[in-house]
């Protein structure tokens, strides 16, 4: 139990253009998403929170209009990076909690290469 | 304010040998603390976890972790390197307020030698 996927597991796009990242808690309901960035040979630096129903709350310096967080229902939430550019090539890694903060299962990952 | 600190990028141990990577962490209230294991290009796996219970938390793959409020330390330990343990490791404490959002630390590159 407990298993939190993401899709797709690697992705190569253009500059410019909009990539979508889902994340889904695939035998419980994830009441809380966490996404997070991590560059290479560095740690998470979580993005934001995604609270299903509700507004996705970010981390300081994280820019909203360019990572785009929805959260529609209990076991999916997405990230859509828009306009991405070569500097947001990263490692994309979701989280998906049930409960208490203990409860914290994480997706994957998803490597973003923008050419 | 919580934060964590690991204290070593890179430990290199030969099979067989005791395993410990250290983490410190600074926390204002009694905090949840962790340990996860990421493999090459893939998610991260939780070892173990702190919650207030027992000091003493054992996870799975044979790894242990203290917790000692006097020297605000988790330190992570094996008695027994294998070379499937060699990975990156992260500490991690969980934010107050019970908002379930994590601090990592930077991270520490176990090798393991044969």
């Amino acid at each position: 139990g407990a298993v939190v996927s993401q899709h797709p597991s690697r992705v190569i796009c253009k500059s410019g253009t909009s990539v979508k990242i889902e994340c889904r808690s695939l035998d419980f309901q994830a009441t809380t998403m966490f996404w997070y960035r991590q560059f290479p040979k560095q740690s998470l630096m979580l993005m934001a929170t995604s609270n299903e129903g509700s507004k996705a709350t970010y981390e300081q310096g994280v820019e909203k209009d360019k990572f785009l967080i929805n959260h529609a229902s209990l076991t999916l939430s997405t990230l859509t990076v828009t306009s991405a550019h070569p500097e947001d090539s990263s490692f994309y890694i979701c989280s998906a909690r049930a409960g208490g903060p203990e409860t914290q299962y994480f997706g994957p990952g998803t490597r973003l290469l923008v050419l | 304010a919580q934060s964590v600190t690991q204290l070593g990028s890179h430990v290199s141990v030969s099979e067989g040998a005791l395993v410990l990577l250290r983490c410190n962490y600074s926390s204002s209230v009694p905090p949840y603390l962790f340990w996860y294991v990421q493999y090459p290009n893939q998610g991260l796996q939780l070892l173990l976890k702190y919650t207030s219970a027992a000091t003493l938390v054992k996870g799975i793959n044979g790894f242990e972790a203290e917790f000692k409020k006097s020297e605000t330390s988790f330190h992570l330990t094996k008695p027994s390197a294998h070379m499937s343990d060699a990975a990156e490791y992260f500490c991690a404490v969980s934010v107050s307020g019970n908002t379930g959002k994590l601090i990592f630390g930077q991270g520490t590159t176990l090798q393991v030698k044969p």
